[in-house]
C-alpha cells in the first residue's frame, strides 16, 4: 500500500509569489489535514479537509487556503508569501471516520521564501 | 480546547526503558490520547492511542490514569533509533476529531 505523498520535496519562492503545494492520501482515505511546522512555532494545524469538503481550521490567515478533489487528493495554495511562511509543510491522511484512528503524515515539503 | 502538557526534553540509556509523561488535566470523555513521534527530517510516525485502558503494540506501551487525566508512553528498551521528537495529543471528537497538537518531548537516547 502507498504511503501519503507530497510533492515536490523541495520549493524556493520568493516574497510576493504563490505557491502550490500537493497531498496524495493513502488509497481509500477521504481525510486530508495540513500541518506547518517552524523551529519556534511547532507544528501548527493548518485545515483538515473531507470528502471535498474543509471539516476544521486553524487560526491561519487568508493567505492559506486549500481544497480536495473527488479521488481525495487535496492541494494548499499559500498566496503574496512572506519570509514568515519558511516552513516544513506536511499532510496526513486518515480515513476520517473516527477519533481512534491513526494518522498517516507524508514527509512534506520544505518552502523556503526568500 | 484540551491540551497537553509534557517535558520538553529526557534522557535515557540505551537498552533500558523509558517512560514519557503527559498531562492533560482538560481532557474530556470522549477524547482518544493519541502518541506520535518525529524522527529528524520526517513527517511524524503514528506509535500509539488508547481511550481509557492501557494499550500495548510492538512499538511501545500505553498506560492511561484512572482519572484519565495523565498518560505514560513506556519504550521497553529504547534504541539509539527510538531518538525523536514525542508528541501526546488528544483527539476530540467534539471538534471533528481535530488534532491538538503540544510541544513534544524531545527524548535523547545516550550510547
Amino acid at each position: 500500500k502507498a504511503g501519503v505523498t507530497q510533492t515536490p520535496r523541495y520549493l524556493i519562492k520568493t516574497r510576493g509569489q504563490q505557491v502550490t503545494l500537493s497531498c496524495s492520501p493513502i488509497s481509500g482515505h477521504r481525510s486530508v489535514s495540513w500541518y506547518q511546522q517552524t523551529p519556534g512555532q511547532g507544528l501548527q494545524f493548518l485545515f483538515e479537509y473531507f470528502s471535498e469538503t474543509q471539516r476544521n481550521k486553524g487560526n491561519f490567515p487568508g493567505r492559506f487556503s486549500g481544497r480536495q478533489f473527488s479521488n481525495s487528493r487535496s492541494e494548499m495554495n499559500v498566496s503574496t508569501l512572506e519570509l514568515g511562511d519558511s516552513a516544513l509543510y506536511l499532510c496526513a491522511s486518515s480515513r476520517g471516520d473516527t477519533a481512534g484512528e491513526k494518522l498517516f503524515f507524508g514527509s512534506g515539503t520544505q518552502l523556503s521564501v526568500l | 480546547d484540551a491540551k497537553t502538557t509534557q517535558p520538553n526534553s529526557m534522557e535515557s540509556n540505551e537498552e533500558e526503558p523509558v517512560h514519557l509523561p503527559c498531562n492533560h488535566s482538560t481532557i474530556s470523555g470522549t477524547d482518544y490520547i493519541h502518541w506520535y513521534r518525529q524522527l529528524p527530517s520526517q513527517g511524524p510516525e503514528y506509535v500509539i492511542h488508547g481511550l481509557t485502558s492501557n494499550v500495548n503494540n510492538r512499538m511501545a506501551s500505553l498506560a492511561i490514569a484512572e482519572d484519565r487525566k495523565s498518560s505514560t508512553l513506556i519504550l521497553h528498551r529504547a534504541t539509539l533509533r527510538d531518538a525523536a521528537v514525542y508528541y501526546c495529543i488528544l483527539r476530540d471528537v467534539g471538534s471533528n476529531y481535530q488534532l491538538i497538537w503540544g510541544a513534544g518531548t524531545k527524548l535523547i537516547i545516550k550510547p
